[in-house]
């Protein structure tokens, strides 16, 4: 089976502007969650969707928002975006949801100038 | 909310060496402990879990311990080796489908 892939791989962007990062799930997997990493902060959970639904969140602001697909692909959103946003955003698949294996992506490095 | 909580953040150890990360949570609910391994440049992997109604699980090298009483639970690498040198994330899940993880230990293993 494919792994999890993310695009963009890598996006440059300007405080204010918004940004939308896609991930495909492995085949078969209904659940996908969303991390944002920094250094020092390790993982840090902002949502995760189950066939179409958003089944929990972290405490992130609203600014960040996602959704998934009937397929199960997911797109998560930053609008207004702040330097403090830069960041590896990495999605993850899994069957059922996250007490089972998580499937990483390889992540989104998003870098706010 | 769950919160975890990981140490040490850094660890360097010779190559042979036995390694521990230890990681405290704070929600008596969660049932679920995982650890994920994350080399350099790549994605997290999971290398080993444990659920609650387990107090030890081994994997050749590798064996995790559940505390559920002091709600710690630690990760042990035995003789170690170079290619174990990577940043190891702890991490626990309550069952509502929130995976919380710790902040990291970043492990170096010296020839």
């Amino acid at each position: 089976k494919a792994g999890v892939t993310q695009t963009p791989r890598y996006l440059i962007k300007t405080r204010g502007q918004q940004v939308t990062l896609s991930c495909s799930p492995i085949s078969g997997h209904r659940s996908v969650s969303w991390y944002q990493q920094t250094p020092g902060q390790g993982l840090q959970f902002l949502f995760e969707y189950f066939s179409e639904t958003q089944r929990n969140k972290g405490n992130f602001p609203g600014r960040f928002s996602g959704r998934q697909f009937s397929n199960s692909r997911s797109e998560m959103n930053v609008s207004t975006l702040e330097l403090g946003d830069s960041a590896l955003y990495l999605c993850a698949s899994s069957g059922q949801g996250q007490q089972e294996t998580q499937y990483f992506g390889p992540g989104t490095r998003l870098l706010v100038l | 909310g769950e919160n975890v909580e990981q140490h040490p953040s850094t660890l360097s150890v010779q190559e042979g060496d036995s390694a521990v990360i230890k990681c405290t949570y704070s929600d008596s609910a969660s049932n679920y402990f995982p650890w994920y391994k994350q080399e350099l440049g790549k994605r997290p992997q999971l290398i080993i879990d444990i659920r609650s109604n387990v107090g030890e699980k081994k994997d050749q090298r590798i064996a995790v311990t559940l505390n559920k009483t002091a709600k710690h639970f630690s990760l042990h690498i035995t003789e170690t080796q170079p290619e174990d040198s990577a940043v190891y994330f702890c991490a626990a899940s309550d069952g509502t489908d929130k995976l919380i993880f710790g902040t990291g230990t970043r492990l170096q293993v010296f020839p």
